[in-house]
């Protein structure tokens, strides 16, 4: 099993729509955790930040479900420019440098 | 302000030859960090300083390829007689605390080995 597993997608919605990615962990120490937007051909840039039980920054709502092991994020009224591939990111536990990225999941919204 | 920056943007290289990736994190970040990028993959780790130290360079997949920030600031990745498998984007981030922290990612530079 990979430590940071995602549904690949693609997932393709009509704009105003609903959608949920989640994203499952290995490491049961994992503290934090951060969603990244990255557009083709363009380097990821952070979206959220998740430390505890969630986060929501306007139509994005991050949630952290520590008995399975996994994190979603919600986007609710999809819009065009919200086209993108979202990856999750655990950080390490300790100093070492190591973050784990999924492999992302590719989301298109269509008009 | 300005972002992470990195240096060439793209690099196309023979098989043998040796390249060098340059990074310049955000002024003021203490931790930088290199990834590898295939394509419909996301970052896998390579190397993470904080300041000058390399503290952890697990992810460099073989001795071909050294990465030093000997001023804390900027940052070389190397990768030596290079093979087709090494073509990927190469990412630098940097981040203002930790590890734990956030990061702020550089555009990359893609690599191509013929």
């Amino acid at each position: 099993r990979k430590e940071v597993e995602q549904d690949p997608g693609p997932f393709n919605v009509p704009e105003g729509a609903t959608v949920a990615f989640n994203c499952t962990y290995s490491n049961s120490a994992s503290q934090s955790f951060f969603w990244y937007r990255q557009d083709c051909r363009k380097e990821p840039k952070l979206l959220m930040s998740v430390y505890s039980s969630g986060n929501e920054d306007g139509r994005f709502t991050a949630q952290l479900n520590r008995a399975s092991q996994y994190i979603s994020l919600l986007i609710r009224d999809s819009k065009l420019s919200d086209s993108a591939t979202y990856l999750c990111a655990v950080p390490p536990n300790t100093n070492a440098g190591k973050s784990t990225f999924g492999d992302g999941t590719t989301l298109t919204v269509k008009p | 302000g300005a972002g992470v920056s990195q240096s060439p943007r793209y690099k196309v290289a023979k098989r043998g030859q040796d390249v060098a990736l340059r990074c310049d994190p955000i002024s003021g970040h203490v931790s930088l960090f290199w990834y590898q990028q295939a394509l419909g993959q996301g970052p896998e780790f390579l190397t993470y300083f904080q300041n000058e130290a390399q503290l952890d360079k697990s992810g460099l997949p073989s001795d071909r390829f050294f990465a030093e920030r000997p001023e804390g600031s900027v940052s070389t990745l190397k990768i030596q007689r290079t093979q087709q498998e090494d073509s990927a984007v190469y990412l630098c981030a940097s981040s203002f605390g930790t590890a734990y922290n956030e990061q702020f990612f550089g555009p990359g530079t893609r690599l191509t080995v013929l």
